[in-house]
């Protein structure tokens, strides 16, 4: 079975700052995609970021980037010009292709101080 | 777009009681998924919905647990008789493109005492 370890349960980073958050996957499938996904205090999940298998250009969405080592299975989250408003969990997710289910780390908690 | 709507946002029940999860997907997606997050387990998937038919429900935990689609902008996550083991935040979510992730809801804060 798919699993997705992120190691650190918590992070901190000074505003304006940048920070890595680390996940790590295992699989034998060829064929997946690979999510993080914020979780702020309202609860709510929010997409950052989405990276898949077969493209071997890093994902970037503004100040969040990803650094994706397939044959490592890591999938690392940057996060530049930390703002107050990145304080959250922030969850990595894998999911096989043409599965429907997400697998998702345990979580990292991020504090961002000004 | 109001995104994906669950309601409510907070329940508080006595073990023993029925608890009824509701979901409005985002129109025109045509996958509906339920999630739970505890401390112990993380997020899991309970049951996912193709076009307002069940497809997986393997994640269900138990007989106690039901959901249903009867159209496609609701659904509803049933847990009869609850328990407090079932205390947990349920989400829902849907998504349109196989390609990208899915689209949460709020989530559900369930407390069984």
């Amino acid at each position: 079975a798919q699993t997705v370890t992120q190691s650190q349960p918590e992070m901190s980073v000074q505003e304006a700052e940048t920070v890595t958050l680390s996940c790590t996957y295992d699989t034998s499938e060829s064929d997946y995609y690979l999510f993080w996904y914020k979780q702020p205090p309202s609860r709510q999940m929010i997409l950052v970021i989405r990276q898949e298998a077969y493209k071997q250009q890093n994902a970037t969405e503004n100040r969040f980037s990803v650094n994706f080592q397939k044959a490592a299975k890591s999938f690392s989250l940057k996060i530049s010009d930390s703002q107050l408003g990145d304080a959250a969990m922030y969850f990595c997710a894998y999911r096989k292709g043409g599965s429907e289910k997400l697998v998702f780390g345990k979580g990292t908690k991020l504090t961002v101080n000004p | 777009d109001a995104g994906v709507i669950q309601s409510p946002r907070h329940e508080v029940t006595e073990m023993g009681q029925e608890v009824t999860l509701r979901c409005k997907p985002i129109s025109g997606h045509d996958y509906l998924f339920w999630y739970r997050q505890t401390m112990m387990r993380g997020l899991e998937l309970l049951i996912y919905f193709n076009n307002n038919v069940p497809i997986d429900d393997s994640g269900m935990p138990e007989d106690r647990f039901s959901a249903k689609m009867p159209n496609a902008s609701f659904s509803t996550l049933k847990i009869q008789p609850s328990e407090p083991r079932d205390s947990a935040v349920y989400f829902c979510a849907s998504r349109l493109d196989s390609v990208y992730g899915y689209t949460f809801g709020s989530g559900t804060r369930l407390t069984v005492v």
